[in-house]
């Protein structure tokens, strides 16, 4: 069965300090990842998204992940962090091979605090 | 292009009480979804529907109805609502067959049950 572990469920960086937020999962085949963003009272929103092309994922407001499938790691990093990425992070999996019944696999979420 | 709209916003109930969520998608999405957040707890799945007619149980079902109205609506149900019921309630849907399973989610619904 998939699983997915977000190292670390509080992570304080200051401004303009690397962000890294860390993601490991586990699939007996390489799956689809994403990283999601949650402001304070809202829905979740993609940050970005692992489709098997390239490795390394670029996605909004200067966020990008790597995945290493010798790892089975797929972390965030921001190389400055900014006041307004403080937010809670998701990291999930969904199974290439489950067809229509298709569901994501959720990280439990670290939540990012940045300070002036 | 609303995305996934989600009513109420809030919404106090008393132990035993019934109410419906409403969730609606404009993006012509086959799959729909509701979970539930909780503290320390991340997104639990309550149910999901693949696609128009058919609905499955997820990881937290119990005390939860769920109604696929049409391809846009799915509507989730708490008969007899319970303090344990407490939670923020999130709708996503997804486009199925053939893509990622990338989520949309809508704003939410906080729920409190007294």
């Amino acid at each position: 069965a998939q699983s997915v572990t977000q190292l670390g469920s509080h992570v304080s960086v200051s401004e303009g300090a690397l962000v890294l937020l860390r993601c490991n999962y586990s699939s007996s085949v390489p799956p689809y990842l994403f990283w999601y963003v949650q402001y304070p009272n809202q829905g979740l929103q993609l940050l970005l998204k692992y489709t098997s092309a390239a490795t390394l994922v670029k996605g909004i407001n200067g966020f990008e992940a790597e995945f290493k499938k010798s790892e089975t790691s797929f972390h965030l990093t921001k190389p400055s962090a900014h006041m307004s990425d403080a937010a809670e992070y998701f990291c999930a999996v969904s199974d290439r091979n489950a067809g229509n019944n298709r569901k994501l696999i959720w990280g439990l979420g670290t939540s990012l605090a940045v300070n002036p | 292009n609303a995305g996934v709209t989600q009513t109420p916003k809030f919404q106090v109930l008393k132990t035993g009480q019934s109410m419906t969520l409403q969730c609606a998608q404009d993006m012509n999405h086959n799959s729909m979804y509701w979970y539930r957040q909780d503290p320390g707890m991340g997104l639990r799945l309550i149910y999901y529907s693949a696609s128009e007619g058919t609905t499955d149980k997820g990881e937290v079902p119990n005390g939860y109805n769920v109604s696929r109205l049409n391809k846009r609506e799915f509507s989730l149900r708490l008969e007899s609502a319970a303090p344990s019921q407490t939670s923020v309630y999130f709708c996503a849907s997804s486009s199925n067959p053939g893509s990622y399973n990338e989520q949309f989610f809508g704003p939410g619904t906080r729920l409190t049950v007294l």
